[in-house]
């Protein structure tokens, strides 16, 4: 069955860091690009950035919003990627889902308060 | 990047079709993907490369495109359809753009 799992999110003041995690199974995880999609309470759906597999490079790209402050890795030993997200802002706040498209995870909460 | 633009809300009596459409100029040359997301769930992947349906969707659902704009169809709607409907496609370089999401509200 495949699986990924979230982990990681919680309260963090602005300014602050974070790092979470999407941990896989089920599938091989290094034949796959991972993308993060994030979604701010009663908002729509938006991408924040992906890293594709070992044969394109393991490259990242990411919106806008998100760069230079956010940066995408991935395991493929472990089959976990991650996003470290630096220099949080309020409008960080939302659900943060890892995907590879057809499998999404369950999202993990990401809180940007003082 | 560039935008895509879906209707707010869409409302069906159940047994009707609903029919939700997402416009952007790079459609033409991009597939488009359509997501089914229930309050507090992560979203279902109904619709992929416009119009294939994964395995386990039922056959009510739909995709078709049609120059800039794309649209799924939902056929002979049911209560369980309500939910919230995300159009995505993408750019060359593999980045991803979402629309703003569709409330399909069965009566």
């Amino acid at each position: 069955e495949v699986q990924l799992v979230e982990s990681g999110g919680g309260l963090v003041q602005p300014g602050r860091s974070l790092r979470l995690s999407c941990t896989t199974s089920g599938f091989t995880f290094g034949d796959y690009a991972l993308y993060w999609v994030r979604q701010a309470p009663g908002k729509g759906l938006e991408w924040v950035g992906f890293i594709r597999s070992k044969a394109y490079g393991e490259t990242t790209d990411y919106a806008a919003s998100v760069k230079g402050r956010f940066t995408i890795s991935r395991d493929d030993s472990k089959g976990i990627a991650y996003l470290q997200m630096n220099s949080l802002r309020m409008e960080d706040t939302g659900v943060y889902y890892c995907t590879i498209g057809v499998y999404w995870g369950q999202g993990t909460l990401v809180t940007v308060s003082s | 990047s560039y935008d895509l633009t879906q209707p707010p809300s869409v409302s069906v009596s159940p047994g009707q079709t609903a029919r939700i459409t997402c416009s952007g100029d790079a459609l033409p040359k991009q597939y488009t993907y359509w997501y089914q997301q229930k309050p507090g769930q992560a979203p279902v992947l109904v619709i992929y490369k416009d119009s294939e349906r994964p395995s386990g969707i039922p056959e009510r659902f739909s995709g078709s495109s049609s120059g800039t704009t794309v649209t799924l169809t939902i056929s002979g709607v049911q209560a369980e359809d309500e939910a919230d409907y995300h159009c995505q496609s993408g750019d060359s370089s593999g980045s991803w753009v979402f629309g703003g999401g569709t409330k399909l509200t069965v009566l």
